[in-house]
């Protein structure tokens, strides 16, 4: 029988624009977090990471803020370019649970729109 | 070159046939990993190795086989290749852990 895909939740920005990609996680242990970034026929590529120890991270027009209370993380990306169009995954480790695997998000796809 | 290739970058075999899956790195990194990804079900931990002859399971394993013999090299191999397995497979890998893992370019594998 025909098989119905399940759709990503998809962001739209205008290019220049701001971006927020948001990421809810599991585990109230991982205390370490990362983003990815996943262009079309490519592999995952590194974009940020943070430990739990701290609320906010910055790197090259990206920021990653951490909320362990409500156990939500968030990927900022500034001046958003075509570039940037690409499906975007968060990953959790618990050491403690998981032996220090990293366990992925569904992903969220980042549309810029020139 | 440097870094993490796999090979073959596709692939299309029969039900029930064995399918090897090649990863390189060249880094000399102590972990490696293999994922499946569906869509629907993001990244999946299928094995990984925390070093040469050290493998563990992980959320998927079931119908996969690797085996470690040198640090650069990770094979994974579907012993009789099932419809189900029909993915694109990851191979990644990592200093140490929990730091970020680096992924090859994905092998897409059909089965018929």
């Amino acid at each position: 029988g025909e098989s119905v895909g399940l759709h990503l939740p998809t962001l739209s920005v205008q290019e220049g624009d701001n971006s927020i990609i948001n990421c809810a996680y599991s585990n109230s242990a991982s205390d370490y977090f990362i983003w990815y970034k996943q262009e079309s026929g490519k592999g995952p590529q590194f974009i940020i990471d943070i430990r739990s120890n701290m609320d906010k991270r910055q790197g090259q027009r990206v920021t990653v803020l951490l909320n362990k209370t409500v156990k939500h993380l968030s990927l900022q990306i500034a001046a958003t370019q075509p570039g940037d169009s690409a499906v975007y995954f968060c990953a959790e480790n618990a050491v403690e649970n998981q032996g220090g695997k990293l366990i992925f998000g569904q992903g969220t796809e980042l549309s810029v729109k020139p | 070159d440097a870094g993490i290739t796999q090979s073959p970058r596709y692939k299309i075999t029969e039900t029930g046939r064995q399918v090897t899956l090649m990863c390189h790195q060249t880094w000399s990194h102590s972990y490696m990993f293999w994922y499946r990804q569906d869509l629907g079900h993001g990244l999946r931990l299928i094995y990984y190795s925390a070093a040469a002859d050290i493998t563990d399971k992980g959320e998927v394993p079931d119908g996969y086989v690797v085996s470690r013999s040198k640090t650069e090299n990770f094979p994974l191999t579907l012993e009789s290749a099932t419809r189900s397995q029909t993915s694109v497979y990851f191979c990644a890998s990592s200093e140490s852990l929990p730091w970020e893992q680096y992924f090859g370019p994905g092998t897409r594998l059909t089965v018929t």
